[in-house]
């Protein structure tokens, strides 16, 4: 079957670092996905990546080692504002999104 | 990136009763939609794949005759509750397909609360 796995709650402090991993198990890969969600608010979009290595954008980055099926999330000078659930998602070979189940951040003083 | 517009951002309706949520696409042709469901601390859920001018695409468990999607045009899908029940009350999210190798755009999601 197919599965993603993230911790589910995580705490940091602000103006720290923390990491997020994901590891996943599909039928097929075609990109994996990291998202960002508020409480009560659609995901929005953080990054992707198609390609091992990393992607940094600003404060975010994105890391992907397609042989150990595995990804992480960096995020960099922590703000408040960043306490959120950060979203693992998997693009199958059928182009569909598998989601994992969320990883919840809090971003302690 | 695509505009991705949902609508109502809350209701509140009362058991037995219908509720329509739209999805519009303001500047992207989307012959494919997305309709999710997320229940409180958990994934995203899939319900169905909304094709212009065809049927929905439903997944294992979701009831079709419950959810009824209609996706009459490239720029509008709605999601119907029908007979709506407290365990339908939930966040309802809409995307669209940004391409094979894009992400996707999404709604701003509908909290539905069954009283």
């Amino acid at each position: 079957g197919q599965n993603i796995d993230q911790p589910t709650e995580m705490t940091a402090t602000e103006g720290a670092i923390v990491q997020i991993n994901c590891t996943y198990q599909t039928s097929g890969f075609n990109g994996l996905f990291w998202y960002q969600q508020h409480a009560g608010e659609a995901p929005t979009f953080l990054s992707y990546n198609v390609l091992d290595g990393l992607e940094e954008k600003g404060r975010f980055s994105s890391f992907l080692s397609r042989s150990k099926g595995y990804s992480y999330l960096l995020l960099k000078e922590l703000q408040m504002k960043d306490s959120a659930s950060y979203l693992c998602a998997v693009m199958d070979s059928n182009y569909q999104l598998i989601w994992g189940a969320g990883t919840k951040l809090i971003i302690k003083p | 990136g695509a505009v991705v517009s949902q609508h109502p951002s809350r209701v509140i309706c009362k058991s037995g009763t219908s509720v329509k949520i739209e999805c519009r696409s303001l500047d992207f042709q989307a012959t494919t939609m997305f309709w999710y469901r997320q229940f409180p601390k958990k994934s995203l859920m899939l319900m169905a794949t909304s094709n212009e001018g065809s049927k929905a695409t439903y997944e294992q468990g979701v009831e079709k005759d419950k959810f009824l999607i209609n996706h009459a045009s490239l720029t509008l899908s709605t999601l119907t509750v029908t007979s709506a029940h407290p365990e339908d009350s939930s966040f309802y999210i809409c995307s669209v397909a940004g391409g094979m190798d894009t992400e996707a755009f999404f709604g701003q999601g509908t909290r539905l609360t069954v009283v």
